[in-house]
């Protein structure tokens, strides 16, 4: 079957760091998505990693292990804009749709 | 990058009514997704609307209660059919491609329907 899991709810201050863990089980693996999703918003794009390492952008970084099935999303210097769902989504196969977490919410504070 | 504009963005609707949802993208691309997001959840794909054959819906989804048209390489619509308040939700498209190391994905803006 297919499972990602990551954790439903993080806290963090402001100009703090935070990862956000994902875990997945898929059938197929063409990729690891990471979108960030405001209240009442569509989701925005922020990641794609398909071979193993880190890719920085800016104060956010993804990082991918395939033989783990594991990945992270690592926010640094943290704003009050950054507070917003998370979600981590696996592409299983070239060009088909893609399979999403339940997302994680995290709330910045002062 | 793709530009997506889904109308529209909101709904309002009567239960038994239905709704049929745009999505019109700026260049050609071969599969679009249908994606609905039910409060405080995460995205849920309905179906791959594939140009020049029929969607392909996933488990739990029907197309007649969610028909699909995709008449070209740059459009498509869902229509969510015989309403009732279980089918409030955000309803997305997305396109993307991904077969290399530089890739995206994307989604149009949402429509968010509430059936009363």
């Amino acid at each position: 079957g297919q499972n990602i899991d990551q954790p439903t709810e993080m806290t963090a201050t402001e100009g703090a760091i935070v990862q956000i863990n994902c875990t997945y089980q898929t059938s197929g693996f063409n990729g690891l998505f990471w979108y960030q999703q405001h209240a009442g918003e569509a989701p925005t794009f922020l990641s794609y990693n398909v071979l193993d390492g880190l890719e920085e952008k800016g104060r956010f970084s993804s990082f991918l292990s395939r033989s783990k099935g594991y990945s992270y999303l690592l926010l640094k210097e943290l704003q009050m804009k950054d507070s917003a769902s998370y979600l981590c989504a696996v592409g299983n196969q070239a060009g088909t749709a893609l399979i999403f977490g339940k997302g994680t919410t995290l709330s910045v504070s002062s | 990058s793709a530009v997506i504009s889904q109308k529209p963005s909101r709904d309002i609707c009567q239960r038994g009514t239905s709704l049929t949802i745009q999505c019109q993208v700026d260049s050609q691309v071969t599969m679009m997704f249908w994606y609905r997001q039910q409060p405080g959840q995460s995205l849920t794909l309905i179906a791959t609307a594939n140009q020049g054959s029929e969607a392909t819906y996933e488990s739990g989804f029907v197309i007649d209660k969610f028909p699909i048209s995709r008449p070209n390489l740059t459009f498509s619509t869902l229509t969510v059919s015989n309403m009732s308040p279980e089918d409030s939700s955000i309803y997305l498209c997305s396109v993307g491609s991904w077969a290399g190391v530089n890739t995206e994905a994307f989604f149009g803006q949402g429509t968010r329907l509430t059936v009363v």
